[in-house]
C-alpha cells in the first residue's frame, strides 16, 4: 500500500495563473477530504468526497477554489485564479469508512507558494 | 460547531524525560473519536493514537497513552522517554462518529521540542 499519494510537492506559481493540486487515495477508501494548513488558521477542511461525489463543500473559501474527483483514484484541487493569500500547505486524506475509527490517512502535502 | 483547543503552543523537554501535551474540546455529542497526531519537518501527518469515546480505558500505543477525561472534555498526550525522533508539531483532533463525515477537526497544535 503505497498511502495517499499527492503531487506536486511544491508548487511556485505567480498571481493569476491556473493552480492544479492531484491527490491518489488509498484504494478502496470511499472517503477523501481536502485539507489547507496555514500558520494563522491550522489545519481546515475544504471540501470532502464520498464515492467519488462531493458532499459537503462549505470550507471552500471561494468560487476561485475547485475540486473534482472523477473517479475513485484520483482527485483534484484547482484554483483560478491564484493569489498570494492562497499559499499554504494543501493536504489530501482518506477513509475507509464515515465513522473515523480508522482516523484519516494523509499524503505528503503540497505545499503551495504564489507570488 | 465543535472546537479543539491546544492551549500549548510549545513544550520542551529533556531526551529520555516524560511529557504531556493538553487537549480540550467542546461538543455536545457523546459518541466521538479523539485522536492525537505527529507532524514532524517531513510534513507528513502521522495517526499516533486514537480514543474512542465510549470507552473508559485510556489507549496505549508503546511509549505513548492518553489520558482521556470525558466529563472534562480533556484528552491529554502523555509521551515517556522522549526520543529526539519525537521532535515535531502534534495535533489533538476530534471526529463525531455518526454518519456523513464531516471531516476531522483539529486544533492549533503544540510545537514539542527535544532537548538532548
Amino acid at each position: 500500500d503505497a498511502g495517499v499519494i499527492q503531487s506536486p510537492r511544491h508548487e511556485v506559481t505567480e498571481m493569476g495563473q491556473e493552480v492544479t493540486l492531484r491527490c491518489k487515495p488509498i484504494s478502496g477508501h470511499d472517503y477523501l477530504f481536502w485539507y489547507r494548513q496555514t500558520m494563522m488558521r491550522g489545519l481546515e477542511l475544504l471540501i470532502y468526497f464520498n464515492n467519488n461525489v462531493p458532499i459537503d463543500d462549505s470550507g471552500m473559501p471561494e468560487d476561485r477554489f475547485s475540486a473534482k474527483m472523477p473517479n475513485a483514484s484520483f482527485s483534484t484541487l484547482k484554483i483560478q485564479p491564484s493569489e498570494p493569500r492562497d499559499s499554504a500547505v494543501y493536504f489530501c486524506a482518506s477513509s475507509p469508512i464515515s465513522s473515523g475509527y480508522y482516523g484519516y490517512t494523509f499524503g505528503s502535502g503540497t505545499r503551495l507558494t504564489v507570488v | 460547531a465543535q472546537t479543539v483547543t491546544q492551549s500549548q503552543p510549545e513544550m520542551s523537554v529533556q531526551e529520555a524525560e516524560t511529557v504531556t501535551l493538553s487537549c480540550t474540546y467542546d461538543t455536545s455529542e457523546s459518541d466521538y473519536y479523539l485522536f492525537w497526531y505527529k507532524q514532524p519537518p517531513s510534513r507528513q501527518m502521522i495517526l499516533v493514537i486514537r480514543q474512542e469515546a465510549y470507552k473508559q480505558q485510556n489507549a496505549t500505543e508503546n511509549r505513548f497513552s492518553v489520558n482521556f477525561q470525558k466529563a472534562a472534555k480533556s484528552f491529554s498526550l502523555k509521551i515517556s522517554d522522549s526520543q529526539l525522533g519525537d521532535a515535531a508539531m502534534y495535533f489533538c483532533a476530534y471526529k463525531w462518529s455518526g454518519g456523513g463525515a464531516d471531516g476531522l477537526t483539529f486544533g492549533k497544535g503544540t510545537h514539542l521540542i527535544i532537548q538532548p
